[in-house]
């Protein structure tokens, strides 16, 4: 079954560390797609990034990077230097069929001053 | 910039009352998906629509019904509101390219309370 894990319920970190925020996926397809998204205490959903399953390159935006390894199955995401703006709860995403998507728990990271 | 707005931030309703939940895309979107989002439990996908007036079965679609009437505009109706039904509802739309897997692009959420 198509399943995406986020293990790590919550995190806390002190402005200025970085920090990583793990997603394991299973699926049965061969050709995929992940995301990321962040949800501010407003609520709204905020694209991050969307990966094709056969572009295993790193990817950096500015603060944020992700490491996509098909081997393990994970398409992690670290913030470098964190911000207290960065706090939010942030959700891994994997493709499926019809364009649905399957979302993991989410990770509540806390980024104190 | 993709838009989607939906029609309330909060919202009360009593047990038993009939609840319609609003989204609206400005992007001329295909696909439009309503989903509820509850600690611990993520994002589960309630119905979703491929086309004017076609509506598919989510995840977890007892309790509701959608109605698609016009390409922009997707409604999700709790026909009769009930306690457990108490979440935040999430609105979604993307494009609808062939092949699937596009990016879906959230509106503010509803957070309904039910009493």
């Amino acid at each position: 079954a198509q399943k995406v894990t986020q293990a790590q319920t919550e995190i806390s970190v002190v402005e200025k560390e970085d920090v990583t925020l793990d997603c394991v996926y299973e699926t049965r397809d061969t050709t995929y797609y992940l995301f990321w998204y962040k949800q501010p205490p407003s609520g709204e959903l905020v694209f991050l990034i969307r990966r094709n399953s056969f572009d295993e390159q790193n990817e950096i935006s500015g603060r944020y990077s992700w490491n996509f390894q098909k081997s393990t199955s994970s398409f992690n995401f670290t913030i470098t230097a964190s911000q207290v703006v960065d706090s939010a709860v942030y959700f891994c995403a994997l493709s499926e069929e019809g364009g649905k998507l399957i979302f993991g728990q989410g990770t509540e990271l806390s980024v104190k001053p | 910039d993709v838009k989607v707005t939906q029609s309330s931030r909060y919202l009360v309703k009593r047990t038993g009352e009939k609840v319609f939940l609003e989204c609206v895309q400005d992007m001329d979107h295909e696909n439009m998906f309503w989903y509820r989002q509850d600690p611990g439990l993520g994002l589960r996908l309630i119905y979703f629509s491929y086309d004017v007036k076609m509506k598919e079965k989510g995840d977890i679609p007892e309790g509701y019904s959608v109605s698609r009437e016009k390409k922009e505009r997707f409604s999700l109706i709790l026909e009769s509101a009930s306690t457990n039904q108490t979440s935040m509802y999430l609105c979604a739309s993307s494009f609808g390219a062939s092949g699937g897997a596009d990016t879906q692009y959230f509106g503010p959420g509803t957070r309904l309370t039910v009493l």
